[in-house]
């Protein structure tokens, strides 16, 4: 059971350049989300899914966008890097939001942009 | 809104001894939870412990435990008899209401384990 798998594991990117970071998840969770984690800090969540098609802002959502089109995958695309977008970003999800169930999370994505 | 704060970014201890993590919270709510997530240097968030905040016990797991205040919002993490492999940074976290599960992270208390 792979559980949360993120890729890449590291990327560099250019200031103004695009990509997207990849999340999926084997356990069938209708519960997604995005967290990204800047040194010293703790995690903020970017955006989250309750279930293919629904997707929501959270905290930091700017400069990002995703998508839900099927109940395993989750990506979050950056349109224009910006410096300010270096951390490690972490996916996670969940069964359900019922008696505070524990996130599983991904191993994170470090990026940085130059 | 709701804030976490871990007041301590470092914390030290010996082997086999006990150390207590510190944390507060604000809220509003009736009706919540609580965790301490652990981060080694692997980057992998792992769940050390939740409490339901409508329970008065608190929640215990092997050598961790909690000590939860709900009048005081406070919810500290104990760690009993330490060992090498409990260094890694800390991180409390409150689940806002909703169903939604999101999580509101502090900003971690960084552990280290003195052999």
């Amino acid at each position: 059971n792979a559980g949360v798998t993120q890729t890449p594991k590291f990327r560099i990117l250019k200031i103004g350049q695009s990509m997207t970071l990849q999340c999926t998840q084997d356990m069938n969770h209708n519960y997604m989300y995005w967290y990204r984690q800047d040194p010293g800090m703790g995690l903020k969540l970017i955006y989250y899914s309750v279930g293919a098609g629904i997707t929501d802002k959270g905290e930091v959502p700017n400069g990002y966008n995703v998508s839900r089109s099927t109940t395993e995958d989750f990506p979050l695309r950056l349109e224009l890097a910006a410096p300010s977008q270096t951390s490690v970003y972490f996916c996670a999800s969940s069964y359900s939001p019922v008696e505070g169930e524990k996130l599983f999370f991904g191993s994170g994505t470090q990026l940085s942009v130059l | 809104a709701q804030t976490v704060t871990q007041s301590q970014p470092e914390m030290s201890v010996q082997e086999a001894e006990t150390v207590t993590l510190s944390c507060t919270y604000d809220t509003s709510e009736s009706d919540y939870y609580l965790f301490w997530y652990k981060q080694p240097p692997s980057r992998q968030m792992i769940l050390v412990i939740r409490q339901e905040a409508y329970k008065q016990q608190n929640a215990t797991e092997n050598r961790f435990s909690v000590n939860f205040q709900k009048a005081a919002k406070s919810f500290s993490l104990k760690i009993s008899d330490s060992q090498l492999g409990d260094a890694a940074m800390y991180f409390c976290a409150y689940r806002t209401g909703g169903a939604t599960n999101k999580l509101i992270f502090g900003t971690g208390t960084l552990l280290a384990v003195q052999p």
